[in-house]
């Protein structure tokens, strides 16, 4: 059973407004949770990223917000930009883990100009 | 260049072959993984090495094996190949966190391999 769930693959959103990719955990001991985009033919590259003890981090268009007690996280982009069209991959870790990373399955957002 | 390196990009090759996939880094970095993504199920943990005498098997190492020559170097094999070993294979290499910071991976470009 997957521990990270996205469970959207695929999102669509008009250029300039709000792209929300939401991602749910069921290992309560995760302490770190990453976001990756991926383009195709590219590995994933790391985005954003949040710690257990803060419920929002945010990097310029990108903010993520945590929700421990529902296991939750999601990435809002803001203004959303055709560029931004790519996978967006979630990813959680936790000390137990050797602090390994466990992904989920991933969200493809396609941004329309 | 790029800072992660992986080859072959592409390979096609037959059921029982064995293949090697090759990552090479000059990040410095002493932790090098091996991933492979399979559509629907995201990026899975084949191996990975902390440093060249540390090796770990991840989630699904089963037909796999691997080999750490050294800091910047991590092979991944596969002994005998077989078809739903077809998938995208990534290298990725990290640094150890500081204190709650368990840190970023950063990946090769992938490589892909089918197995007829």
């Amino acid at each position: 059973d997957q521990q990270v769930k996205q469970n959207s693959p695929s999102l669509s959103v008009q250029e300039g407004r709000i792209s929300i990719l939401n991602c749910d955990y069921t290992n309560s001991m995760f302490d770190y949770f990453l976001w990756y985009k991926k383009y195709p033919a590219e590995g994933p590259t790391f985005l954003i990223s949040i710690s257990s003890i803060k419920d929002k981090n945010e990097d310029g268009r990108f903010t993520v917000f945590l929700n421990k007690s529902a296991k939750h996280l999601s990435l809002h982009i803001v203004p959303s930009q055709p560029g931004d069209s790519a996978v967006y991959f979630c990813a959680a870790s936790a000390r137990d883990y050797g602090q390994n990373f466990v992904f989920g399955p991933g969200t493809r957002l396609s941004v329309l100009p | 260049d790029a800072d992660v390196t992986q080859t072959p990009r592409n390979r096609i090759t037959k059921t029982g072959k064995r293949i090697m996939l090759e990552c090479s880094q000059t990040k410095g970095h002493d932790r090098m993984y091996w991933y492979r993504q399979d559509p629907g199920l995201g990026l899975r943990l084949i191996y990975y090495s902390f440093d060249v005498k540390d090796i770990n098997k991840g989630e699904i190492s089963d037909g796999y094996s691997v080999s750490r020559q050294a800091q910047a170097k991590f092979s991944l094999s596969l002994e005998s190949a077989i078809p739903n070993q077809t998938a995208l294979y990534f290298c990725a290499t990290s640094e150890p966190g500081q204190g709650a910071w368990t840190g970023e991976l950063f990946f090769g470009e992938g490589s892909r391999l089918t197995v007829l």
